[in-house]
């Protein structure tokens, strides 16, 4: 299993300023995946982040937007820009550990634009 | 692209009964991965259980069961003796062998009645 951390847990921010959530995972993981929770909506995969490469973005999402760091093996994050109230959303990273096929999710960050 | 369906939005139970929620999907592979997820109302996801494709054999986890029909690409999850602790919604996923990359359904809301 995993355990991981996501800061912060909650934000309200202002219209047209940026948040930057962070993902720490207690071991070394080859992907950190990043989704989008919609109120009331399942999950949508936003990117894929791998140690020492660029982000792979879904369809739908641009790196200019949703800019990603993967500095090391056990940490990441993400980039909510220039927010505007659709972007209010529970955003969750995850993780497979080994070759379980398991992926561990965060608690979320909920994130309310006004 | 892989397409998971969960046709009942909201479900209910009583205590100590059974309910089953349904899951379909359409996928031209053969190799894949089948999840069903757990978000209670503080929202971190939990796995309940998984099947992977090649094993005929339904997985089991406890009160929890799924009935795997491969060839109606069928995915559905029974709760035994459910407990107020299963009010949740519940996610199918699929994730194709080779990729770690999960689809989500739309959700289950599960209402646990006392």
């Amino acid at each position: 299993s995993a355990v991981i951390s996501q800061k912060p847990s909650r934000d309200i921010c202002q219209r047209g300023t940026s948040l930057t959530i962070q993902c720490q995972v207690d071991s070394q993981v080859t992907m950190m995946f990043w989704y989008r929770q919609q109120p009331g909506q399942s999950l949508t995969l936003i990117a894929t982040a791998n140690q020492g490469s660029e982000a792979t973005y879904e369809s739908g999402f641009v790196i200019d937007k949703f800019p990603i760091s993967r500095p090391n093996l056990t940490f990441s994050t993400l980039t909510v820009s220039n927010m505007s109230p659709e972007d209010s959303s529970i955003y969750l990273c995850s993780v497979t550990v080994g070759a379980s096929n398991i992926q561990y999710f965060g608690a979320g960050t909920r994130l309310s634009v006004l | 692209a892989q397409t998971v369906t969960q046709s009942q939005p909201e479900m209910s139970v009583q205590e100590a009964e059974t309910v089953t929620l349904s899951c379909t999907y359409d996928t031209s592979e053969s190799n894949y991965y089948l999840f069903w997820y757990k978000q209670p109302p503080s929202r971190q996801m939990i796995l309940v259980i998984r099947q992977e494709a090649y094993k005929q054999q339904n997985a089991t986890e406890n009160r929890f069961s799924v009935n795997f029909q491969k060839a109606a690409k069928s995915f559905s999850l029974k709760i035994s003796d459910s407990q107020l602790g299963d009010t949740a919604m519940y996610f199918c996923a699929f994730r194709q062998g080779g990729s770690e990359k999960l689809v989500f359904g739309k959700g289950t809301k599960l209402t646990v009645n006392p």
